[in-house]
């Protein structure tokens, strides 16, 4: 199984600042046929279902605020949110989908306000 | 709006026995492959299993492998986890997840339900 590592475990930011999260993939998740990343991150608020963020790496899905932005390639992502809001306090997630039916995910990274 | 909701979760001996159902609402349900994905408590979210738009494929995580078992009843609007021999390791939220392609694979979980509580205990 390919093994998603995420880091820091739990990140701590001040309201309007830059939060950054970390997603290390154990091989890569670059397909050679379409040249694409098959890695997704998830947003799991309190109380709520998780919700899908960001698909392909860096394309945000419909309705995602702009201050949140996916980059990265191969084994190396990074999830950042350009200004943290109070309703961004979740646990975020990578997810890999390369493996075919064989899905993993990140331990989570839970974001807090500082 | 498309929603999914699941039941049937509970509090069960080690060994014991299980179904879930997750009936879904707003979408095509028979257009699209579904999974699970439980939350772990200290290890994050785990996919567990999936089924494709017909239900003829099956795919499962080799955790429960050969104990659990994936269906759906497209004429109901509704998947189902039967789960057999359930561990304490089993213990968990289990979400009911839309998947963004009709045969599974390599996809995404762009909806999901709001879980059912499976806790496995003596």
């Amino acid at each position: 199984d390919i093994v998603m590592t995420q880091s820091p475990d739990s990140l701590a930011v001040s309201l309007g600042a830059r939060a950054t999260i970390n997603c290390r993939s154990s091989q890569s998740l670059l397909h050679g046929s379409n040249n694409k990343n098959y890695l997704a991150w998830y947003q799991h608020r309190p109380g709520q279902p998780p919700k899908l963020l960001i698909s392909w790496a860096s394309t945000r899905e419909s309705g995602v605020p702009g201050r949140f932005s996916g980059s990265g390639s191969g084994t190396d992502f990074t999830l950042t949110i350009s200004s943290l809001q109070a309703e961004d306090v979740a646990v975020y997630y990578c997810q890999q989908y390369y493996t075919s039916s064989m899905y993993t995910f990140g331990q989570g990274t839970k974001l807090e306000i500082k | 709006e498309a929603q999914l909701a699941e039941s049937g979760g509970g509090v069960v001996q080690p060994g014991g026995s299980l179904r879930l159902s997750c009936v879904a609402s707003g979408f095509s349900f028979g257009t699209h492959a579904m999974s699970w994905v439980r939350l772990v408590s200290g290890k994050g979210l785990e996919w567990v299993s999936e089924v494709s738009l017909s239900g003829g494929t099956t795919n499962y995580a080799v955790f429960v492998k050969g104990r659990f078992t994936i269906s759906r009843d497209n004429s109901k609007n509704t998947l189902y986890l039967q789960m057999n021999s359930l561990r304490v390791e089993d213990t968990g939220i289990y979400y009911c997840t839309k998947e963004t392609t009709p045969i599974g694979g390599n996809s995404l979980f762009d909806l999901w339900g709001h879980g059912t509580l499976v806790t496995v205990s003596s």
